[in-house]
């Protein structure tokens, strides 16, 4: 099946800084999203890409099919963007189901 | 975005027990749901796919038997953990497809299960 790899596992940021996540599928997939875990586990949809950039305030997100990866860019970092981020995308013909990496644990220092 | 919507948030329960577990899309009708699990620390696993009116499609390695789950509306799915023993205590979450095979996936809050 489809490996989904992010990096990195951990990241550290002072407040105001900028940070690049990176999402790499073993395969092409058929739909790409990104999410954000908060404490309380509610998974956030920040951005559906399979294809294209896309931009959403301090956030913006970068999907380049052909090579099979997909960048989430956080600008200007502030404490409530602590938390997990998740990319997670579906393989073709397997009904929509998502495939989820391993995370990015993102924690911005005051 | 859509909203989809889980009850309960947490529960515990005695080892033995039965447990049901609610997902529901409260926006739009949701003919596919999956079911996750995560582990504290870890990713989320993709435990099953619900469809409604017909039997769902388990993962490798899951029990279909100690996991029942039933899609019988548009809007409903649940997850029955059946016989629930404490290596069962998890985090479930669900989701519900909007769009087709190439749509966005919605999360629901989760529910935080404890078997004692």
């Amino acid at each position: 099946g489809i490996q989904v790899e992010q990096s990195p596992p951990d990241l550290i940021l002072q407040e105001g800084a900028n940070s690049t996540l990176r999402c790499n599928f073993s395969d092409s997939v058929n739909n790409l999203q990104w999410f954000h875990q908060n404490p309380w586990g509610q998974l956030i949809n920040l951005f559906y890409i399979p294809s294209g950039t896309k931009q959403n305030g301090r956030l913006s997100a970068t999907t380049v099919a052909t090579e099979r990866y997909s960048l989430l860019y956080i600008s200007s970092s502030q404490t409530t963007d602590s938390g997990v981020y998740f990319c997670a995308g579906g393989p073709y013909n397997q009904g929509g189901k998502l495939i989820f990496g391993q995370g990015t644990e993102l924690s911005v220092k005051p | 975005g859509a909203v989809v919507s889980q009850h309960p948030s947490w529960v515990i329960c005695k080892s033995g027990t039965s447990v049901k577990i609610e997902c529901r899309s409260l926006d739009f009708q949701a003919t596919t749901m999956f079911w996750y699990r995560q582990f504290p620390k870890q990713s989320l696993m993709l435990m099953a796919t619900s469809n409604e009116g017909s039997k769902a499609t388990y993962e490798q390695g899951v029990e279909k038997d100690k996991f029942l789950i039933n899609h019988a509306s548009l809007t409903l799915s649940t997850l029955t953990v059946t016989s629930a023993h404490p290596e069962d205590s998890s985090f479930y979450i669900c989701s519900a497809l909007r769009g087709g095979n190439t749509g966005e996936l919605f999360f629901g809050e989760g529910s935080r299960l404890t078997v004692l």
